[in-house]
């Protein structure tokens, strides 16, 4: 079936370090969401990328969609101690179904 | 807005109990979801509903079970409880697009 996977599976950093989390989808994506969780919270939406290739910023973050919109990728540059939590991709399935596969999450710790 | 509320938030059960989770949307979203999360496993989707009336298994549906009679709610039943169930529930809303998560629904089996 549909697996969506995201490497590393943990990332300790020094503040002030950048961090770049992957994401590989074993078909290809509708489009890519990826989302944060804060430890003991729920996920909450970053961002979406739908066309192949595409490039997105917010502040510090950069997030990529391959061009065979199978992988995805998300870039911190300078991390701060606010950045801590689990970055999860979630890919849309192109069945018409709305389905999204989230993939394993990559948990950031920062350290001051 | 509320958002996304899931009921109830803790809940211990024994093996073979049964139990219903609630989740309720006040943002009139046509999509709703329920996935389950594991330590190191990401979040897998149990069961989804692309409207009021409708419901179509996810990647992990054994064992479970869904409703959608009201567009608000979505309602996620385990009729006969295994440890192997005992996970973190979180259901989710999207119109579509962006999902909204709830506060998530912590379920320990013993």
């Amino acid at each position: 079936g549909q697996q969506v996977m995201q490497i590393p599976q943990y990332q300790h950093v020094q503040e002030g370090e950048d961090f770049t989390t992957y994401c590989n989808s074993s078909t290809t994506l509708s489009n890519i969401q990826w989302y944060k969780q804060r430890p003991g919270g729920h996920p909450v939406f970053l961002i979406q990328l739908v066309k192949s290739g595409e490039v997105k910023k917010q502040k510090r973050l950069t997030f990529q969609f391959g061009e065979a919109k199978k992988n995805s990728s998300l870039h911190i540059t300078a991390t701060q101690t606010t950045d801590v939590g689990t970055y999860f991709c979630a890919g849309l399935v192109p069945s018409g179904t709305y389905k999204y596969i989230f993939g394993t999450g990559t948990r950031l710790k920062v350290l001051a | 807005n509320a958002g996304v509320t899931q009921t109830p938030k803790f809940r211990v059960l024994k093996t073979g109990q049964s139990m219903t989770l609630l989740c309720a949307q006040d943002m009139n979203h046509e999509y709703m979801y329920w996935y389950r999360q594991d330590p190191g496993m990401g979040l897998r989707l149990i069961h989804y509903s692309v409207g009021e009336g409708t419901t179509a298994k996810g990647e992990v549906p054994d064992g479970y079970n869904v409703s959608r009679l009201k567009k608000q709610n979505f309602l996620l039943g385990l009729e006969s409880a295994a440890p192997s169930q005992t996970s973190v529930y979180f259901c989710a809303s999207s119109n579509p697009g962006e999902l909204f998560f709830g506060e998530g629904s912590r379920l320990t089996v013993l």
